[in-house]
């Protein structure tokens, strides 16, 4: 069984460009969330896809997007990217039974300078 | 989905039980109680979680209390590689995890 996967590792953008992070599902997962984490805090969710459609979603502005595909991967865009977006980009992927459980990948690294 | 609260801090001695407490006073009948962990710049890690029973896996054991107000994860025995942060969370299936500062245990040799 294979677990979540994330791309890239680490990533340098500057403020104003725009950034792509994929995720791949754990095997037999169809929903995938993603979270940011910033230095020092917990995770926060961003949205979540449930059979490539949005279901969910939390206080984060629309310049962050997303995208489900439909072998269950995902996306996460965020255009006009500015200082703050600098995080750990998570991403989880779980079935939806009554307690589905989630399953996180190793992050993504972005830094915005 | 309820609130939690957590130590911010714990330490425990190699080799010993790590007993972690979390109050959510708040919980709702439909809520379960999830623990993950998060080791220095890593994705979180799954533990254990329940609702109502006392629950056991080959990581830790979740033990709640009958008024499902308060829980406490145990770790039997503690190794340096258990350094991390951990996050208690209740939440109805399906919905976010709502993560909070969590407690950070320290193993100490």
């Amino acid at each position: 069984e294979t677990g979540v996967t994330q791309s890239p590792t680490h990533l340098i953008k500057t403020r104003g460009q725009q950034v792509t992070l994929r995720c791949s599902s754990q095997s037999g997962h169809n929903t995938v969330s993603w979270y940011q984490q910033a230095l020092g805090q917990g995770p926060q969710f961003i949205f979540q896809y449930y059979r490539e459609e949005e279901n969910g979603r939390g206080n984060f502005p629309p310049r962050f997007s997303g995208l489900q595909f439909p072998n269950y991967s995902s996306e996460l865009n965020v255009n006009a990217l500015e200082l703050d977006d600098s995080a750990l980009y998570l991403c989880a992927s779980s079935y939806p039974l009554s307690t589905d459980t989630q399953y996180f990948g190793p992050g993504t690294r972005l830094t915005v300078l | 989905d309820a609130k939690t609260t957590q130590p911010p801090s714990m330490d425990c001695a190699e080799g010993r039980a790590a007993n972690l407490p979390c109050n959510h006073s708040t919980i709702s009948g439909n809520e379960y109680v999830y623990w993950y962990r998060q080791i220095h710049s890593q994705g979180p890690q799954y533990i254990i979680h329940g609702l109502k029973n006392n629950e056991t896996n080959e990581m830790a054991s979740l033990i709640i209390t009958e008024d499902r107000k308060s829980s406490t994860l145990i770790l039997p025995h503690a190794t340096l590689r258990d350094t991390a942060v951990y996050y208690c969370i209740v939440r109805v299936g399906g919905n976010k995890l709502v993560f909070g500062a969590g407690t950070i245990l320290r193993v100490k040799s």
